[in-house]
């Protein structure tokens, strides 16, 4: 099993639909990271929490919003979805303990607004 | 924006053959993180190299980082097919309580033809 897991792979939807990406990890790591990959432009940060009481904007946190129910789920919602955020999101988990510093990555999901 | 930039945008070699990709960034950084993404899958660390560092090796990688003129680059020797994926760089910045925030760059696309 993935050490991190992402909900769904895909989806298509319409303009104006709240849309809920979910993200759960099975790795033990308090800090979690929602990203969205666009073609051309990288990975950029939306949010990123610490732990469960702990919620930060990243670089493009607007139209987003999050929700860390555990150390093991942090979710991210479009509340009225358009199409400029179609795009490929991944959630990523780090221990702040571990001198490589990796984030690990889940296998993202493709969303299209349509 | 302190994005690193990965060059060239897209790379296509002969199996055998070495694979040389370059990352240039901005601003001051404390770590550069190399990760390799797969079609369709999520980004999976490779190595870390930190700002007082030169030169690192791993396997078939060898990382350099010149902080002198902000670039970075990481060759793979002896290339194989599956190598074939997205390399990025990500620099990191200290901002508070510890957390290295990451800036991911667009990557290079390698191709490496059996």
């Amino acid at each position: 099993d993935a050490d991190v897991t992402q909900t769904p792979r895909n989806r298509i939807t319409k303009t104006g639909k709240r849309i809920m990406l979910e993200c759960s990890q099975t790795k033990g790591h308090d800090r979690m990271y929602w990203y969205r990959q666009d073609p051309g432009l990288g990975l950029r940060l939306i949010y990123y929490s610490f732990d469960v009481k702990d919620i930060n904007k990243g670089e493009i946190s607007d139209g987003y919003s999050v929700s860390r129910q555990a150390q093991a789920k942090f979710s991210l919602s479009l509340e009225s979805a358009i199409p400029n955020q179609t795009a490929l999101y991944f959630c990523a988990t780090s221990d702040p303990q571990d001198l490589n510093q990796p984030q690990h990555f889940g296998d993202g999901t493709r969303l299209s607004i349509l | 924006s302190q994005q690193g930039e990965e060059d060239p945008q897209a790379l296509s070699i002969q199996e055998g053959e070495n694979a040389t990709m370059n990352c240039s960034y901005k601003t001051s950084i404390n770590n550069l993180q190399w990760y390799r993404q797969n079609s369709g899958r999520g980004l999976v660390h490779l190595i870390l190299i930190r700002s007082n560092e030169r030169e690192k090796h791993s396997g078939r990688l060898r990382v350099t980082l010149d902080t002198s003129k902000k670039s970075s680059s990481l060759l793979i020797t002896a290339s194989r097919a599956a190598d074939t994926a997205s390399y990025f760089c990500a620099t990191d910045t200290n901002l508070t309580n510890n957390f290295n925030k990451f800036y991911f760059g667009s990557g290079t696309k390698l191709n490496v033809k059996p």
